[in-house]
């Protein structure tokens, strides 16, 4: 499995409250990103980072940022939840660069409920 | 607007039969695609990929068969074995494009169950 922890696993949170989402791994790969799973929707990338301070927007990025202070830790920050949130967010990683391709490793998941 | 179609929700196959997920795209622009396996509670794992200059490729009980002409691809299990019940995802990236590798889009997924 690859070195990825996400925390917290699972979250209950009001509405209008901050939640952070925070994904830590141990490989050192280059690329992270945030994609959250929705029924009828697959897995849709949020945001994701190409280095340290380096992120770019995905196809759902409203309501969310993101930030990469080091090269192993890459947050998720709802500045003020809405139920439209409750999702499972899953953080991945990725580095062609360390002879693994393009391939794509997923974290576990967190799951977030709004309410 | 959804540029990675899974149109199959679920499949039920007997085990030791062949397993044949597909999946059609609509983004002309797509130049690889690839092919995740997710359990229940855990996180996608990669299975397998093709790129747009190859209608085949195989690893061991799996094959992606891609159709430019159609925009569509489709994965075969054979033989499909219990432990292949899971949620398979197609996905899609158009390389010509910065950060092509990391811009994935992904379908909404086929439920399969392999029935011993």
């Amino acid at each position: 499995d690859a070195g990825i922890t996400q925390s917290p696993r699972h979250k209950v949170t009001e509405t209008g409250t901050p939640v952070t989402l925070r994904c830590h791994q141990t490989e050192n790969h280059r690329y992270m990103y945030w994609y959250r799973q929705d029924p009828g929707h697959g897995l849709r990338l949020i945001h994701y980072s190409y280095g340290v301070k380096d992120t770019d927007k995905g196809e759902v990025s409203d309501g969310y940022s993101v930030s990469r202070s080091k090269t192993e830790d890459f947050l998720l920050t709802l500045e003020s939840a809405t139920s439209s949130q409750t999702s499972v967010y899953f953080c991945a990683i990725s580095d062609p660069g360390q002879g693994t391709g393009n391939t794509i490793y997923f974290g576990e998941g967190s799951w977030l409920t709004v309410v | 607007d959804q540029q990675v179609k899974q149109n199959s929700p679920s499949l039920s196959v007997q085990e030791g039969r062949i397993s044949i997920l597909n999946c059609d795209y609509t983004n002309s622009m797509f130049d690889y695609f690839l092919w995740y396996k997710k359990y229940p509670a855990e996180g996608p794992t990669f299975l397998i990929s093709i790129s747009s200059i190859k209608d085949k490729n195989e690893d061991g009980r799996f094959t992606v068969f891609l159709n430019k002409s159609a925009k569509h691809l489709s994965l075969h299990i054979v033989p499909s074995q219990p432990g292949d019940s899971a949620v398979y995802f197609c996905a899609a990236s158009d390389l010509s494009v910065s950060g092509g590798y990391q811009k994935v889009t992904f379908g909404t997924g086929t439920k399969l169950q392999v029935i011993p």
